[in-house]
């Protein structure tokens, strides 16, 4: 089984600053990675899918990068909006794998 | 507009069988490259991915529940289940249902149900 180790657990940032969240797989997953952002009280939302292209409608600071075993997703310019927490999923074969998670709150 | 809605029993009880549904509008699950999973989340963390169906009938599960676990669907009526078998308190989460698109060959969850919560207690 893949497993997928997210990091940092918890950060905290200042509106305007630029924010990086890891995810390592344990083997390669190619570009088989997509991030989620989860709002207090709301279902998951897809932001970014095959490691690097944007969803449908989400803003332009959120970008992907990343293959093989190592992921990152960064907020260029953080918003108040952007609170939330935040998942990697691998999918690079029949059975996905969720990062543990990654809270961002407003410093 | 594509939505999908999950239903379930609310309560149950250790050792019972926790059934699911999803059922959603907006596209076909008989249609090429199309799916549903299965995804849940106890209280306050993550997220655990349970099982996913496609088009084709195809079926994957989570490796350390998949002899617990039965995915399904009603193409006719738009529909998907998730059956877990012989529950305990550590399956007590919201479970949610999510669509499944393949964007250039590439799959992933990019519509998702406003999940449903299920308590095991006896």
């Amino acid at each position: 089984d893949i497993q997928m180790t997210q990091s940092p657990s918890f950060l905290s940032a200042s509106v305007g600053d630029r924010v990086t969240i890891n995810c390592k797989a344990s083997q390669n997953i190619n570009k088989y990675l997509d991030w989620y952002q989860q709002k207090l009280g709301e279902a998951p939302k897809l932001l970014i899918y095959n490691t690097n292209s944007l969803h449908t409608g989400i803003p332009s600071r959120f970008s992907g990068s990343g293959s093989g075993t190592d992921f990152t997703l960064t907020i260029s310019s953080l918003q108040p909006e952007d609170v939330a927490t935040y998942f990697c999923l691998q999918h690079n074969s029949g059975s996905w794998t969720f990062g543990g998670g990654t809270k961002l709150e407003l410093k | 507009q594509v939505t999908l809605k999950e239903s379930g029993p609310g309560i149950l009880q250790p050792s019972q069988t926790l059934s699911l549904t999803c059922t959603f509008s907006g596209f076909s699950l008989s249609t090429y490259g199309m799916g549903v999973g299965w995804i849940r989340q106890p209280s306050g963390k993550g997220l655990e991915w349970l099982a996913n169906i496609w088009w084709d009938d195809d079926k994957y599960y989570n490796p350390s529940l998949k002899n617990r676990l039965t995915i399904s669907k009603d193409t006719s009526n738009n529909q998907a289940f998730l059956k877990i078998t012989n529950v305990d308190t550590a399956d007590t989460a919201t479970y949610y249902c999510a669509r499944i698109a393949l964007t250039m060959m590439v799959p992933s969850f990019d519509y998702w149900g406003q999940g449903v919560m299920v308590t095991v207690s006896s």
